[in-house]
């Protein structure tokens, strides 16, 4: 079956880095973009980027282009999302989605389990 | 970047209502809209794509509608696996963008 499975949860300091990883399994991993959203606690989703894992290009919201270095291994089926400079306001719940095809184009149709970030001093 | 806004942000009902959510958008995404269901500590689920087209497994009792910038997400009968947050997508900008929410309770 189609998981998105992600990396744990992860506490850093103001000013430090995360990297978050994000294994695809259960079809064709250069087949389907991946995004990444995030979600501060009790709070709505905020769409971060789209990737292609084919090539790598890679479309951010504009608030996060600066910050965020993206990797991915085709090996293992696997994107990494780093955030850099982080601030106490990147606390959140950090998804990776599988970009819909076909009719759901445009959609984010399976999506990991979530990686909660924690910026604390 | 196109907004979305959604209404009401909290609604109550009992089961068996027949429940209504609106997402405006800021300007014409055309159908490019999804709308996702949201339980406490999961992952939002794909329920509408296309404004009005019902993912596959998602209940009948939900339907879309809408095109331009008004759309609705309708529940004909609210069950009680129905409560939980439900947003709004759009993906006519490569830019996507989520609706703030609307949280559906309990009466």
């Amino acid at each position: 079956q189609i998981q998105l499975v992600q990396s744990g949860a992860e506490v850093q300091q103001p000013g430090a880095s995360v990297k978050v990883s994000c294994k695809a399994s259960g079809y064709t991993f250069t087949d389907y973009y991946i995004h990444w959203v995030r979600q501060a606690p009790g709070q709505g989703l905020e769409w971060m980027l789209i990737m292609n894992p084919k090539d790598g290009t890679t479309s951010y919201a504009p608030k996060f282009q600066d910050r965020i270095t993206l990797a991915k291994d085709t090996s293992t089926g696997t994107v990494y999302m780093e955030l850099t400079s982080l601030r106490s306001d990147d606390t959140a719940l950090y998804y990776c989605a599988r970009a819909g095809v076909g009719p759901t184009l445009g959609t984010l149709d399976y999506w990991g389990q979530g990686t909660l970030v924690t910026v604390s001093s | 970047d196109i907004q979305l806004t959604q209404s009401p942000s909290t609604l109550s009902a009992s089961i068996g209502d027949r429940v209504t959510i609106t997402c405006r958008a800021s300007q014409s995404v055309s159908d490019w809209l999804a709308w996702y269901q949201q339980k406490p500590g999961k992952a939002p689920k794909l329920l509408i794509y296309k404004a009005s087209s019902v993912e596959v497994g998602v209940p009948s009792r939900f339907s879309g509608s809408g095109s331009g910038t008004e759309f609705t997400l309708t529940i004909s009968s609210l069950q009680p696996d129905d409560f939980g947050t439900y947003f709004c997508q759009q993906y006519s900008s490569y830019t996507r963008t989520f609706g703030q929410g609307t949280k559906v309770e309990v009466k």
